[in-house]
């Protein structure tokens, strides 16, 4: 089992729609949660970090739950602007971060 | 706009060359790490630094080699590489600490032939 699952994808969604992705994690200890979003042929940038309580930034809304060790991540009235690969990452330990394989989102006109 | 530099942003190298690749950043961060990123798949955590030391080393080949000299520079001296070594290399920095979160740098398209 990966120690990060996502679905890949990708959700093909039309402007305005909202779009979830899940992500979960093996690891119980895990400390820290993060989502990044990562273009083509670019580097991962930071979205958000997952609060226990669950975090809003805009339009982007994270969340953590301990007990079935999954994090979501919900994207209300997408834009085109808003396809790229989400990054669903785990901090292990002190300065490992693990990435899972990522969710493609495809928004359309 | 990114405040982790890495240069080059392309390399080109044939598999008996010894090339470097460079990474800066000015945030006080103590922690800088090199990740290395295949298409289509995560990046993978390859060497992490702490306070200049090394900390994590992945199982990396020592065809690949790290060096921070001091704490705002990460270097990666690459030799011998083969042509799988081609990918997308990601220098990252953070804060000390379990959570704090990661800021990468532009990355480094090495092409091994």
């Amino acid at each position: 089992r990966k120690e990060v699952e996502q679905d890949p994808g990708p959700f093909n969604v039309p402007e305005g729609a909202t779009v979830a992705f899940n992500c979960t994690y093996s690891n119980s200890a895990s400390q820290s949660f993060f989502w990044y979003r990562q273009d083509c042929r670019k580097e991962p940038k930071l979205l958000m970090s997952v609060y226990s309580s669950g975090n809003e930034d805009g339009r982007f809304t994270a969340q953590l739950n301990r007990a079935s060790q999954y994090i979501s991540l919900l994207i209300r009235d997408s834009k085109l602007s808003d396809s790229a690969t989400y990054l669903c990452v785990v901090n292990k330990s002190s300065y490992k971060l693990i990435f899972g394989s990522g969710t493609r989102l495809l928004v359309r006109p | 706009d990114t405040e982790v530099t890495q240069t080059p942003k392309h390399l080109v190298m044939g598999m008996t060359n010894k090339k470097s690749l460079k990474c800066e950043q000015h945030m006080g961060h103590r922690a800088m790490y090199w990740y290395k990123q295949k298409a289509k798949k995560p990046p993978e955590l390859m060497f992490v630094y702490s306070y200049e030391k090394l900390s994590i080393n992945e199982s990396v080949p020592s065809r690949f080699s790290p060096e921070c000299p001091n704490s705002s520079l990460l270097n990666l001296h690459l030799h011998a590489l083969q042509p799988e070594d081609s990918a997308l290399y990601l220098c990252a920095s953070s804060q000390e600490g379990v959570n704090t979160e990661a800021f990468f740098g532009q990355g480094t398209r090495l092409t091994v032939v």
